[in-house]
This record gives structure tokens, C-alpha cells and sequence, in this order.
């Protein structure tokens, strides 16, 4: 079964610096692989997706993420952090035939201004 | 534009009484969840629908059952509240198992 680790509870960055959070999936052949945020009291949206082609994909509000086979690993980055990016940050992932996701258990990034 | 849309927001109850979450989307989607938010545990899945007219257990089913009762909704009940199911509730809906969620607001349930 597919599994997803995000290894880090909660992020503090300053405003402006750059942003990594760190997913890592368990799964045997190729995942399909998300980024959603979550807003405080609100549901989840989509930040970007990874299915197969360019293993750099681009996603909404300047965010991206590197799939790497090698390291199971689909980290989100973003090269300068505003104060609106302070959320719940959820990475996912699906496997062929499961029709369903398995969500990781969040990172809570906050902002220093 | 509606998209997800679960009612009610807000509940509370008292141990043992039963409730039923509505789910409604609007985009036509043929996938519909129901997922458990807590604090430290990220979303947990509670039941699926892949296509109308048939449903599944997810990692969480104890202590629920859901109805897909047509295209657009896909209800979740409690039988017997217990306080472990105090949470936050999320419906989502997707054209399929493999494209984006959409998530409603959530549903908080505390149960006394």
C-alpha cells in the first residue's frame, strides 16, 4: 500500500527567504503525486500535481516541485515567501488501481515578518 | 460556482445521538470522499464513492456509513456519536482517482 511522510510538523520562515517542505512517498511503481494547501478554516486546494514528463512541475501562487525517483521524494519549493503563504501544506499520493489518495500528515508553515 | 458544498458547518451532539453530513458538488464528478481531519493525523479517509452508485471503506469506516444517492451527493452518517468522532469533516470530488480533489469547507463536529 501507498504511503506518504512529510518529516517536518511545523516550518518558521522569514518573509522573503526561500521555502522547501519535504515529501516522502512509499510505492512501488510510479505514484501520482500532489501538493494541496490548506488555508486556516478552510478545505484543501490544489497546488500542483505530478504524473509523468518533466519531473519539475509548476504550480499555482509561484510554488514547484521536483519529483525524484531515486530519493522518493517530491519536496515543494518556493524561491521567496510572502506572509499570504502561511498555511497547512499537505503533500498526497495515488496509486494505479487504488482509487483513492493517501495525504501525509501536513506541515504548518508560519511567517515571520 | 458552488463547486463543494457541505452542510452544516457547525454541530455539536451529545453521545449516542446520530447525524447525517450532506455533501453536494456541482462539476459533474463522478468520485466523491469523505475525509477526518485531526490534529498531528493529516486527512484520513473515511468512505469513497469511485462512480455513482457504489461505495467503499477507506482507512476509517467504524462508527459510519454513507449514501451516494445520486450524481451530485454523497451523504456520511454517524449511528451512535462517540467523542472519539469529535473532528473537522471534508467532502471532496473528483472526475476520477487520479485528478485533483476538490474539497468543500468542513464540517466541525464536537460530541459531548
Amino acid at each position: 500500500a501507498q504511503s506518504v511522510t512529510q518529516p517536518d510538523i511545523h516550518i518558521t520562515v522569514s518573509e522573503g527567504a526561500s521555502l522547501e517542505l519535504r515529501c516522502n512517498y512509499s510505492y512501488g511503481a510510479t505514484p501520482y503525486l500532489f501538493w494541496y494547501v490548506q488555508s486556516p478554516g478552510q478545505g484543501l486546494q490544489l497546488l500542483l500535481k505530478y504524473f509523468s514528463g518533466d519531473t519539475l512541475v509548476q504550480g499555482i501562487k509561484g510554488f514547484e516541485a521536483e519529483f525524484k525517483r531515486s530519493q522518493s521524494s517530491f519536496n515543494l519549493r518556493k524561491p521567496s515567501v510572502h506572509w499570504s503563504d502561511a498555511a497547512e501544506y499537505f503533500c498526497a499520493v495515488g496509486a494505479q488501481g487504488a482509487q483513492k489518495l493517501v495525504f501525509g500528515q501536513g506541515t504548518r508553515l508560519t511567517i515571520n515578518p | 460556482n458552488a463547486g463543494v458544498t457541505q452542510t452544516p458547518k457547525f454541530q455539536v451532539l451529545k453521545t449516542g445521538q446520530s447525524m447525517t453530513l450532506q455533501c453536494a458538488q456541482d462539476m459533474n464528478h463522478n468520485s466523491m470522499y469523505w475525509y477526518r481531519q485531526d490534529p498531528g493525523m493529516g486527512l484520513r479517509l473515511i468512505y469513497y464513492s469511485a462512480s455513482e452508485g457504489t461505495t467503499d471503506k477507506g482507512e476509517v469506516p467504524n462508527g459510519y456509513n454513507v449514501s451516494r444517492l445520486n450524481k451530485r451527493e454523497f451523504s456520511l452518517r454517524l449511528e451512535s456519536a462517540a467523542p472519539s468522532q469529535t473532528s473537522v469533516y471534508f467532502c471532496a470530488s473528483s472526475s476520477g482517482w487520479d485528478q485533483p480533489q476538490h474539497f468543500g469547507d468542513g464540517t466541525r463536529l464536537s460530541i459531548l
